[in-house]
């Protein structure tokens, strides 16, 4: 069974601070997503990742696929940066598979 | 060009009743899924959609179902409604083309059931 650990669970920041959300997951993969969640429920996909590293804007996403470990870093955070960053993975190599989630690092950024 | 739209945004049932909610996919996707959030389980899986065929299922009951049109537009089902199914329910739509179709989601029903 696939499973996805996020850490922290809860994190508040001063505004401008480094942020790091770290995710694990115990099986191979054909990809991992990075969701950013406001209140209200929306979701939007941040990045979608399978090796290497992605870069959009102050928002940072790694992948080590042999540690089965991910990372989404966001430089000089803001309040509006504040929402729910949740991990997800497809298992296997046929892409097809549904995704499976973590359990969301819930973000607060104070001014 | 238009995200994707669930309707309606709100709705309070009884144990017991019925509920059936409705996604519109981004023109073009032919894949829609379907997902529960609770606070206690976060998000989960409940079915795909890939050209009118369901291509995956997860882990639910068979009170819940769901269906696809030719349009892709989908609904899903939930019948004999129970508490636990109070859950903000959420539809994503992809052109379905392997584990690289970036997903877009719609901003969900909140279902509650009383």
């Amino acid at each position: 069974k696939n499973e996805v650990e996020q850490s922290p669970q809860n994190l508040t920041a001063q505004e401008g601070e480094f942020i790091t959300i770290n995710c694990s997951y115990s099986v191979g993969i054909s990809a991992l997503h990075w969701l950013q969640q406001h209140p209200g429920g929306g979701i939007v996909s941040l990045f979608m990742l399978s090796s290497g590293k992605k870069k959009h804007g102050r928002l940072i996403a790694t992948i080590n696929i042999q540690e089965k470990h991910s990372s989404l870093h966001i430089t000089a955070s803001h309040p509006r940066d504040s929402a729910v960053y949740i991990c997800a993975v497809r298992s296997g190599d046929s892409g097809n598979t549904p995704l499976v989630f973590g359990k969301g690092t819930r973000l607060s950024v104070i001014a | 060009k238009a995200g994707v739209t669930q309707t309606p945004r709100y709705l309070i049932k009884t144990r017991g009743q019925q509920v059936t909610l409705s996604c519109s996919p981004i023109s073009g996707h032919r894949s829609v899924s379907w997902y529960q959030q609770t606070p206690g389980q976060g998000l989960q899986f409940l079915f795909e959609y890939f050209s009118e065929t369901q291509r995956n299922k997860g882990n639910f009951p068979g009170r819940f179902s769901g269906r696809q049109f030719s349009n892709s537009r989908s609904e899903m089902n939930v019948s004999t409604l129970e508490l636990g199914d109070s859950a903000l329910y959420l539809c994503a739509s992809s052109s379905g083309q392997g584990a690289f179709s970036p997903l877009h989601f719609g901003n969900g029903t909140r279902l509650t059931v009383t």
